[in-house]
């Protein structure tokens, strides 16, 4: 089976502009969540989805923002950047119904760098 | 809330040395216990996991044990080898609408010498 895709690998942006960061989840995975990597505040929880409907959110600005398609596959948005946005995104995706028992496989992650 | 705390590193080993990274963890409920591994300019990669209190998680020669009266999750190995060399993250994942969320540990840098 093909592992969790996220695309692109890497982007760079200036100070107001927005991005779309994309996630393709293993192949009968129905739950996506998403996570900022940062050196200063670690790994951080951003939001989850399942079937389609987010299921729980982080604490970060209405400025972030997903969803997820009827496929599964799950993008995220980040609009008007700013510099302290510069992070590794990731992606990760469970299988069948969301469980604290089921274990959350990682994508490569999306590094992003705020001009 | 819910939060896990870590040793903080880096921790330099010699090769064939044993290793410990300490976890501790506060949370309600039941959680269940993970520790993951990052390489170099990789994701997240699973190591172990243990889902009830007494429960040992086991992978390629690293373990860890689901302590609830000590509310900790130590990781350990035997031998180091340098291919160990890593960022290890311990996490939880809380009970009931909360099963979809992994909350980290500041993650520890251990790098093993030949």
């Amino acid at each position: 089976k093909a592992g969790v895709t996220q695309t692109p690998r890497y982007l760079i942006k200036t100070r107001g502009q927005q991005v779309t960061l994309s996630c393709s989840p293993i192949s009968g995975h129905r739950s996506v969540s998403w996570y900022q990597q940062t050196p200063g505040q670690g790994l951080q929880f951003l939001f989850e989805y399942f079937s389609e409907t987010q299921r729980n959110k982080g604490n970060f600005p209405g400025r972030f923002s997903g969803r997820q398609f009827s496929n599964s596959r799950s993008e995220m948005n980040v609009s008007t950047l700013e510099l302290g946005d510069s992070a590794l995104y990731l992606c990760a995706s469970s299988p069948g119904q969301v469980s604290s028992y089921n274990e959350q496989f990682f994508g490569p992650g999306t590094r992003l760098t705020v001009l | 809330g819910n939060s896990v705390t870590q040793m903080e590193g880096p921790v330099t080993l010699s090769e064939e040395a044993f290793l410990t990274i300490n976890c501790t963890y506060t949370a309600t409920g039941y959680p269940s216990l993970f520790w993951y591994v990052q390489y170099p300019g990789e994701g997240l990669q699973l190591l172990l996991k243990a889902t009830k209190a007494d429960d040992k998680g086991s992978n390629k020669g690293f373990e860890a044990t689901y302590r609830k009266e000590t509310t900790s999750f130590h990781l350990e190995k035997g031998s180091v080898q340098v291919s160990d060399s890593a960022v290890y993250f311990c996490a939880l994942k809380g009970w009931g609408n909360q099963g979809g969320k992994l909350i980290f540990g500041q993650g520890t840098e251990l790098s093993v010498k030949p």
